[in-house]
C-alpha cells in the first residue's frame, strides 16, 4: 500500500525519557513534515523538511529534532520529556510544488 | 495568529439532513482551499479542495461554496450519514509556501 507510516501507534512514557517516532512514505514525495495535534484537536505544524531545506516552527522547543536518514524518512527525536508533550503526533508528506497532502495515522503520546 | 477561523466547534446533524462547516481567513495570497476529513485514531485525509477561481466545486454529497470577497468558505454536506461523523478541517494554502494553515476543526455528529 502506498501510504504515510509511523511506528509506534501508541507510546507511554516517563517524564524526563527520549523517545523516537519513525516515520517513512513510499510516495515518492520530497517533502515531509510533522503535526502535533493537540487535546482540543487543534494541528500545529512542528518541522518541514525536504533534502535541501528544514523549516522549524520556533514555537517548537528545541527538545524535538527531526533526523531524516533518507528522503523516505522523517524521524521525530524527543528529549527529556514533559507532560505537556503529551499529544498525537502525525507525520505527513507533499511533493515540493504540489498542495497535496497526505498524512500518517498518527502516534499518541502519553507522558506520565 | 489564527489566519484561518473555523465554525462551529461542533455540530449535531440528524441523517439525512445537511452540514454546513464555515471559515473565513485573513491573507488573501491564499489560493487553495482544501477540506480535510479526520476519523477518530486516524490522519486527516483531503475530502474536497477550491480555488479561488470558481465560486462551487460539488464531489457527490460534499460540496465547497467560495466568496471570494467576503473571503469565506464553506463546506455543506448532503443527506448526512452516519458514517460522516468526524472532525473536519478547512486549511488555506499559498503558492511558493504550500504548506497548509489549519482551522481548529468541527466536530461532527450524525444521529442515525
Amino acid at each position: 500500500d502506498t501510504a504515510v507510516s509511523q511506528t509506534p501507534k501508541y507510546l507511554v512514557t516517563q517524564m524526563g525519557n527520549d523517545k523516537s517516532i519513525k516515520c517513512e512514505q513510499n510516495l515518492g514525495h520530497d517533502t515531509m513534515y510533522w503535526y502535533k495535534q493537540d487535546s482540543k484537536k487543534f494541528l500545529k505544524i512542528m518541522f518541514s523538511y525536504n533534502n535541501k531545506e528544514l523549516i522549524i516552527n520556533e514555537t517548537v522547543p528545541n527538545r524535538f529534532s527531526p533526523k531524516s536518514p533518507d528522503k523516505a524518512h522523517l524521524n521525530l527525536h524527543i528529549n527529556s520529556l514533559e507532560l505537556g508533550d503529551s499529544a498525537v503526533y502525525f507525520c505527513a508528506s507533499s511533493q515540493q510544488g504540489n498542495y497535496g497532502y497526505t498524512f500518517g495515522s498518527g502516534t499518541r503520546l502519553t507522558v506520565v | 495568529q489564527q489566519q484561518v477561523k473555523q465554525s462551529p466547534q461542533s455540530l449535531i446533524v440528524q441523517k439525512g439532513g445537511i452540514s454546513i462547516i464555515n471559515c473565513a481567513y485573513e491573507n488573501t495570497a491564499f489560493d487553495y482551499f482544501p477540506w480535510y476529513q479526520q476519523f477518530p485514531g486516524k490522519g486527516p485525509a483531503l475530502l474536497i479542495a477550491i480555488r479561488p477561481d470558481v465560486s462551487e466545486k460539488k464531489e457527490g454529497r460534499f460540496t465547497i461554496s467560495f466568496n471570494k470577497s467576503a473571503k469565506q468558505f464553506s463546506l455543506h454536506i448532503m443527506d448526512s450519514q452516519p458514517g460522516d461523523s468526524a472532525t473536519y478541517f478547512c486549511a488555506a494554502s499559498m503558492r511558493g509556501s504550500y504548506i497548509p494553515t489549519f482551522g481548529r476543526g468541527t466536530s461532527l455528529i450524525v444521529h442515525p
